[in-house]
């Protein structure tokens, strides 16, 4: 089983809102991540959970903040967002310290009005 | 840091036809090699990958991609497309051991037409 599952799929929020995004594995894996994906773009990494301890933060705004309560669960919360950070997140799991084959989620399409 | 070139962003080819995505890497070090897809409205599939061993890799939906070290190249190849294959595909990188990060080409639109 290679399935990443991520709620909501479609989630529409104003600038002053408080929302949450989550993605669940259960493959083991202890390495999980976000990505950032605009239309006709390859994803681009935000952040990175290695046995739940914030790994990597690739400098991004602190009004997305991620949070990894366990090894099979990733969070991430939305407050005070752009109109530009509409776009598509997708959550990745994978193994850590070999080649680290990321499976990704289906995603949420996220518009901020 | 190693980086990917995807030479075509779009290909546009006929039904039952052979398709080739072609991508090439750099790297100072050994790395890793995937081609996902993503049909629209979804997330990314993986289609194959390599890790070592035989330069011929196959993978899901009857896909393959060959490795050749000495041009640097990962092309994705598959002898005949269906409508169903229309799709994004990406190719990507990664140096592994716990590097974590996972370096995308720009992406190649395979368009198939009937």
């Amino acid at each position: 089983d290679t399935e990443v599952t991520q709620t909501p799929k479609h989630l529409v929020m104003g600038m002053t809102n408080k929302k949450s995004l989550k993605c669940e594995q259960h493959m083991g894996h202890r390495a999980m991540y976000w990505y950032k994906q605009k239309a006709k773009k390859p994803p681009e990494l935000m952040f990175v959970y290695s046995y739940e301890k914030l790994s990597i933060n690739e400098s991004v705004p602190s009004r997305f903040s991620p949070e990894c309560p366990n090894s099979s669960l990733l969070n991430l919360h939305l407050h005070a967002l752009q109109p530009e950070d509409s776009a598509l997140y997708l959550c990745a799991s994978s193994q850590v310290g070999t080649e680290e084959t990321q499976y990704f989620g289906p995603g949420t399409r996220l518009l901020v009005l | 840091a190693q980086s990917v070139t995807q030479l075509d962003s779009q290909v546009p080819v006929f039904e039952e036809a052979p398709v080739e995505l072609r991508c090439n890497y750099s790297s100072s070090v050994s790395v890793y090699l995937f081609w996902y897809v993503q049909y629209p409205n979804q997330g990314l599939q993986l289609l194959l990958k390599y890790l070592s061993g035989s330069t011929l890799v196959k993978g899901i939906n009857g896909f393959e991609a060959e490795f050749n070290k000495s041009q640097t190249s990962f092309h994705l190849r598959k002898p005949s497309v269906h409508i169903s294959d229309t799709a994004e595909y990406f190719c990507a990188v990664t140096k592994g051991g716990s590097n974590y990060k996972l370096t995308f080409g720009k992406g190649t639109l395979l368009t198939v037409n009937p």
